[in-house]
């Protein structure tokens, strides 16, 4: 059984940085893409960015780009994503999820981000 | 990047009822493998997503029949031919034919 679990969120001040961290089990971790998508109290989900499974391939959201970066260790099956420069509006629960046909398939249960002074 | 129209944005339906959202892409999602590179989620209050339907009309495993979807380049549909309880929520499209990947706005189905 496929199980993620977000973990790092929490209160950060505006210009801050934070990591992320997903830890993944019950499937072969280093085969497989991951993403992660983030989602505003309140409001619809956002891809934030998607990685290959061994860590040359990454790409991201246009709101993010060269805000974040996303990252993984398959030795340890797990999966980053470092955010810098943290705005307001980055304040979300941020899922990773396994890809499958290029799309998340198995999600996460989330972990909160609030950037806020 | 691909913009992903989705409507209605909200729908009430009587249990036992079928009902339909619609999700349109602004240029087609076919590549050149025959398959079009859209997703349909379920997002039920207080849960994380879950996948109903990938690559346009494939169903993910443990999806009730009740759920099929159409596919043909830039118009999508997501039909449910009899509406249950547990259909609640928010239903999102993404496309993954190009990154930026880009979701829908959601459609909430709510039970009359």
């Amino acid at each position: 059984q496929v199980h993620l679990v977000e973990s790092g969120g929490g209160v950060v001040q505006p210009g801050r940085s934070l990591r992320l961290s997903c830890a993944a089990s019950g499937f072969t971790f280093s085969i497989f893409g991951m993403h992660w998508v983030r989602q505003a109290p309140g409001k619809g989900l956002e891809w934030v960015a998607v990685m290959d499974n061994d860590g040359p391939n990454k790409y991201y959201g246009e709101s993010v780009r060269g805000r974040f970066t996303i990252s993984r260790d398959n030795s340890k099956n797990t999966l980053y994503l470092d955010m810098n420069n943290l705005r307001a509006d980055d304040t979300a629960v941020y899922y990773c999820a396994r890809s499958a046909n290029r799309a998340p398939d198995q999600w996460g249960q989330g972990t909160l981000v609030t950037v806020s002074s | 990047d691909i913009v992903m129209t989705q409507t209605p944005l909200s729908l009430s339906v009587t249990p036992g009822q079928p009902a339909s959202i619609s999700c349109r892409s602004s240029q087609s999602l076919l590549y050149s493998n025959g398959y079009n590179y859209l997703d349909w989620y379920l997002q039920r209050p207080g849960q994380s997503p879950q996948l109903l339907i990938y690559l346009g009309s494939h169903r993910a495993s443990g999806v009730p029949d009740r759920f099929s979807a159409s596919d043909s380049g830039t118009d999508f549909t997501l039909t449910i031919s009899r509406v249950e309880a547990e259909d609640v929520g928010v239903y999102y499209c993404i496309q993954a034919l190009q990154t930026p990947y880009t979701f829908g706005q959601g459609t909430k189905l709510e039970i009359k």
